[in-house]
């Protein structure tokens, strides 16, 4: 079965720019995505197709995908972007997630 | 303005049954696909199934095929999840949101609030 490889934990300081990775098999050749997950909420939609952002999203956020890795990137990260962050992936009739990384901004 | 509603989650005994309700507003339901989704208690995200907007395809996690059933009545905007012969493993919270359809991929930009099941004797 496919799977997506992310990194347990990422911290980062105040105002400086977080990468959070997700791995997975010519994970390129699909579309990449990314949730925001704050304690006790509902997860939020932060990046589709790789490098979209919804409405509502902070320009701050941004995606890339290429080869066997998409990245999530936080520029000037504030101290509200602390949260759980999940990539997920699909083929024609399944979906996957990553494992989670919490970020931590100290 | 979109609203997602799960209902129906409680404590239930292994090998009991549980139906989970999405009651769905503020979209036209019935030309979305639908998804459901869940987190078990300080774990990650796990797809769970799909849905079409016309119930002609239905996908699911290798771990719930055969004791789980993804419906919807687009009547009455709302998406179901049956869910029989419930194990531990089942222990989540599930929601269910709208699932959008790319050209290399899925993502969901909705979802619920999400409701508690407990598997436990």
């Amino acid at each position: 079965s496919y799977e997506l490889t992310q990194p347990p934990s990422v911290s980062v300081s105040p105002g400086q720019t977080a990468s959070i990775t997700c791995s997975g098999d010519i994970l390129g050749n699909r579309y990449a995505c990314w949730y925001q997950q704050k304690p006790g909420q509902s997860p939020v939609l932060v990046i589709y197709e790789n490098t979209k952002r919804p409405s509502g999203i902070p320009e701050r956020f941004s995606g890339s995908n290429s080869g066997n890795t998409a990245t999530l990137t936080i520029s000037g990260t504030q101290a509200m972007d602390e949260a759980d962050y999940y990539c997920q992936a699909s083929d024609s009739r399944t979906v996957v997630f990553g494992g989670g990384t919490k970020l931590t901004v100290l | 303005e979109v609203q997602l509603v799960e209902s129906g989650g409680g404590l239930v005994q292994p090998g009991g049954s549980l139906r989970l309700s999405c009651a769905a507003s503020g979209f036209m339901f019935r030309v979305y696909w639908m998804t459901w989704v869940r987190q078990a208690p300080g774990k990650g995200l796990e797809w769970v199934a799909n849905i079409k907007y016309d119930e002609s395809e239905k996908y699911y996690v290798d771990s719930v095929k055969g004791r789980f059933t993804i419906s919807r009545d687009n009547a009455k905007n709302s998406l179901y999840l049956q869910m029989n012969n419930l194990r531990a493993e089942d222990t989540a919270v599930y929601y269910c949101a709208i699932l959008r359809m790319g050209a290399k991929g899925v993502y969901f930009d909705y979802w619920g609030q999400g409701t508690l099941v407990t598997a436990s004797s």
